[in-house]
Formats: structure tokens, sequence, C-alpha cells
């Protein structure tokens, strides 16, 4: 069975930093491009960033340079490493898995991400 | 970039009521097109993908339609485990996008 799960969420003050992590298991990892994506509170989904297996990353232009995605695929674990937290980068990040084609079939349970002072 | 609409944001029906929910792409997506199925507090859940094919273990009773920049996800027959909200994504080039969702609730 395919699994996510999320860890490393949640409150950080303005301007500060964090480190999901999001630990898969039950398929091959290191065979699939990985996605972040998130969903401000009450609000709809938005694609945050992807890695492929072979590394090439991409991102929304609302995170480039301040969100790094990477992925150790020893230890079967994405990660996203995010700076300079804005209030508006306040969400549930979840990880997800690409079948293969830029959609996506499997999600962990999300991460919460709460920038406040 | 593509942007994605949905309509209507909010959809009321009963159980047994045929639901159609329409996605726009802002430009011709071919058909790339998914559409996931999401509940409170839940992570989503894909149901459709390519405009027309099924998700393993989706029920029959969903269906998707449409090709280019129109898209329709349709409930032949609306069951109480259905009430929940709608995301179609357009999976033909970066960025993706989402539509805006639609919920739907019990009239």
């Amino acid at each position: 069975e395919v699994q996510l799960v999320e860890s490393g969420g949640g409150l950080v003050q303005p301007g500060g930093s964090l480190r999901l992590s999001c630990a898969a298991s039950g398929f091959t990892f290191s065979a699939y491009l990985m996605h972040w994506v998130r969903q401000a509170p009450g609000k709809g989904l938005v694609w945050v960033s992807h890695i492929d297996g072979d590394l090439s990353t991409r991102y929304a232009d609302s995170v480039k340079g301040r969100f790094t995605i990477s992925r150790d695929n020893a230890k079967n674990t994405l990660f996203l490493q995010i700076n300079t937290l804005r209030a508006e980068d306040t969400a549930v990040y979840y990880c997800a898995r690409d079948r293969g084609g830029g959609f996506f079939d499997s999600w962990g349970q999300g991460a919460l991400v709460t920038v406040s002072s | 970039d593509i942007q994605m609409t949905q309509s209507p944001s909010t959809l009321y029906a009963s159980v047994g009521d045929r639901v159609t929910i329409t996605c726009r792409a802002s430009q011709s997506i071919s058909n790339w097109l998914a559409w996931y199925q999401q509940k409170p507090g839940k992570a989503p859940n894909l149901l459709i993908y390519k405009a027309s094919s099924l998700e393993s273990g989706v029920p029959s009773r969903f269906s998707g339609s449409g090709s280019g920049t129109e898209f329709t996800l349709t409930i032949s027959s609306l069951q109480p485990d259905d009430f929940a909200t709608y995301y179609c994504q357009q999976h033909d080039s970066y960025p993706l996008s989402f539509g805006g969702g639609t919920k739907v609730e019990i009239k």
C-alpha cells in the first residue's frame, strides 16, 4: 500500500524557516516524480513544486527563491525547505506522487504550517 | 500560465440526483485534465485523469468528459458519501493549476 506521511509543520514567525519531510513507503520512491501542493485555510489547492527522480526541479513563481525541494532516494524521503516565511504561506502542505503525466494519484495527510507572530 | 475556472462554486443536490460540474481552461489543454474529491480535513482523492479515465477503485457513477477548454465531471446518481468539494486540475503544462473548487451540499 502506498503511504506518504508528512512531518515538520508548526507555528513559525514571519521571516522564519521550516523544513517539511514526507516519508514514502509501499512503492519504488526513486522512480516517481514527487510534488508539494498547498492549501490555505478555507481555500483551494495550489501546486508548489516538483522534483524528478533525476533531481530536476520546478517551482511556482510565488515560492521561487524561497522554497527548495529535495529528496533522499536512499531514505525514501521528500523534503521542502521553506525560508523567509510570510503570512500568506500559512497552509496545509501536501506531498503527492505523480502517476506519470502531471496528476497526483497518492497524497499524504498534510502538514500545517502557520506563519504568525 | 493556464487558468482553470469551475462552475458552480456551490451546488445543492439531493441523494439520487444527477450532478454535473464544469471546468474551463483559459487555453486548450487537449485532454490533460484530472478531477479530485476532497472531504473536510482530508487530502484530495484522484477520481478521473486524462479527462475521462476513471481511477482504479472509484465508483462508476463518476465520469468525466471534454477536451480542449471545456470539461465536465458527472455523478450519475449522487450518494451520501459524495457530498464533498471537487477540484479540476490541468496536467498539460507547468505551472500545474487547479480550479477553485465546487462544493456539493445537501439540498
